[in-house]
C-alpha cells in the first residue's frame, strides 16, 4: 500500500489566521492533489502537483496556495483563513498512470475556522 | 470541468434488498472510477473501468459503464450492513479526477 499522512489531522484556527496543512508521501509518485469535502458536493479539487514545484489549480482554488519542494511532500496553505475554508481537506497521491490513474488518499485533515 | 451528478443522494434499505447508484454525465470520460468512504476515513477504490459497456464484478457489487462512456452505475445484490457508507463516481479529465456528490447508503439489519 501506498504510504501517506496528513498532518494535522484536526485544527481549529481563527479567521484571518495563516494554516498550512501537510501531506507527505513514502514513495515516489509524482502526482499529487489536495481536495475538500463539504456536505452535499463530494469532493472538489483545490490545486495539484505533477512533479516538484510543478502544480496546477482545481476548481476551487482561490484562497489557496500549494508548494513542491520536494517530491515526498505537498503543502497546502490557507494566507488568511475564512469560515467559508471549514472543511475536511484530503491530500491523494496517483498511484497508477495512463488512462486510469487512480488515487490514492489520505485519511483527511479536519479544519475549523472560527 | 466536466460535472458528474450522483443519484440518488441518499439511500437507506433493509438488509437483503437490493440497489442501483447511478453516476451520469453529458461528458466523456477516458475512465470512471468508484469509491467507498466510510466516516471519519478517505474514500478508497472500488474499480476502474475504461471501455464503453464495460462490467466488471465485484463480489456481489457490479459496475457498469455507459456504452458512450457517459455514465455508470453502481448495483449491489442483497446489500449487507458492512456496505454502509459514502459511495463516490469520479471521472478522468486529463491530469484531474473530478468526483460526483456521492450516494449515502445506510443498510438496515
Amino acid at each position: 500500500d501506498a504510504g501517506i499522512t496528513q498532518s494535522p489531522r484536526h485544527k481549529v484556527t481563527e479567521t484571518g489566521t495563516p494554516v498550512t496543512l501537510r501531506c507527505h508521501q513514502t514513495e515516489n509518485h509524482r502526482y499529487m492533489y489536495w481536495y475538500r469535502q463539504d456536505p452535499g458536493h463530494g469532493l472538489r479539487l483545490i490545486h495539484y502537483s505533477y512533479g516538484v514545484k510543478d502544480t496546477d489549480k482545481g476548481e476551487v482554488s482561490d484562497g489557496y496556495s500549494v508548494s513542491r519542494s520536494k517530491t515526498e511532500d505537498f503543502l497546502l496553505t490557507l494566507e488568511s483563513a475564512t469560515s467559508s475554508q471549514t472543511s475536511v481537506y484530503f491530500c491523494a497521491i496517483r498511484t497508477t498512470g495512463g488512462n486510469t490513474g487512480e488515487l490514492f488518499f489520505g485519511e483527511g485533515s479536519r479544519l475549523t475556522v472560527l | 470541468t466536466q460535472l458528474l451528478e450522483q443519484s440518488p443522494q441518499f439511500l437507506s434499505i433493509q438488509e437483503g434488498e437490493n440497489l442501483t447508484v447511478y453516476c451520469n454525465s453529458s461528458s466523456v470520460f477516458s475512465s470512471l472510477q468508484w469509491y467507498r468512504q466510510e466516516p471519519g476515513e478517505g474514500p478508497v477504490l472500488l474499480v476502474t473501468v475504461v471501455t464503453g459497456g464495460e462490467v466488471k464484478k465485484l463480489k456481489r457489487l457490479t459496475f457498469q459503464f455507459g456504452d458512450a462512456r457517459k455514465d455508470s452505475s453502481l448495483h449491489i445484490t442483497a446489500a449487507q450492513p458492512g456496505d454502509t457508507g459514502l459511495y463516490l463516481c469520479a471521472g478522468r479529465d486529463g491530469n484531474k479526477l473530478v468526483f460526483g456528490a456521492g450516494t449515502i447508503l445506510r443498510v438496515k439489519s
